[in-house]
């Protein structure tokens, strides 16, 4: 069964380092999304990417965060100079279609500021 | 308001009870609806969507009222590895929005032997 996968599973960082979270969707999918889900809170949107460009993105994902599709198969979350608040479980999705399609979830990545 | 709203639980049940998880949402827009399953520290799962009609999956039924702005997940039969946390989820094009999920804070289920 096809999957997403996110490398690493656990990534911890010094405060003010830049890390990237990665992420290789469903290979038929076209629609890409980043969520987090800070530790006992609810899993919110940051972004959305179809077509090699964002189509839209929340409050959250400011200056600090960058996506890219370098190459086709993967999908990148870049954040520069993190803060200890950016500390939390990092889910990257896909899916075939936008609207009324299931979103596959990667297994996320925890990351952990110190 | 919440854009999502759900009762955090614990919902605490023995096996085989039957358990009712509800859920609000704010936006008379959002289009798609969805349970989605999430266990500790993992990612979140599809469980089932949610149509207008009512739909069912086993043991799993699933409502949703537009007019109320509600939805509603019902479990009959509780087995142990029902305990997860159930996430209520929303999508709809709207305020700008493509589509993207809208989650709540989800209900927690413990089922016990």
């Amino acid at each position: 069964e096809p999957e997403v996968t996110q490398t690493p599973s656990h990534q911890v960082t010094q405060m003010g380092q830049e890390v990237i979270l990665r992420c290789v969707p469903i290979s038929n999918h076209l629609y890409f999304y980043w969520y987090r889900q800070i530790l006992g809170q609810k899993v919110e949107f940051l972004v959305s990417f179809y077509n090699n460009e964002i189509s839209e993105k929340s409050e959250i994902f400011d200056d600090q965060f960058s996506v890219e599709r370098p190459d086709g198969s993967n999908f990148t979350l870049k954040i520069r100079s993190t803060k200890l608040e950016d500390s939390a479980m990092y889910f990257c999705a896909s899916a075939r279609t936008e609207m009324n399609t299931e979103a596959f979830f990667g297994q996320g990545t925890r990351l952990t500021v110190v | 308001r919440k854009e999502v709203e759900q009762d955090p639980g614990p919902f605490n049940v023995p096996e085989g009870a039957t358990v009712a998880f509800n859920c609000t949402y704010s936006n008379s827009a959002s289009q798609s609806f969805f349970w989605y399953r999430q266990d500790c520290r993992k990612e979140p799962k599809l469980l089932m969507s949610v149509y207008s009609s009512g739909n069912e999956d086993g043991r799993f039924t699933a409502q949703l009222n537009r007019a109320s702005q509600y939805i509603s997940l019902l479990i009959r039969d509780s087995k142990l590895s029902d305990s997860a946390t159930y996430l209520c989820v929303v999508k709809g094009n709207y305020g700008g929005s493509q589509g993207n999920l809208i989650f709540g804070k989800g209900t927690k289920l413990s089922v016990k032997p």
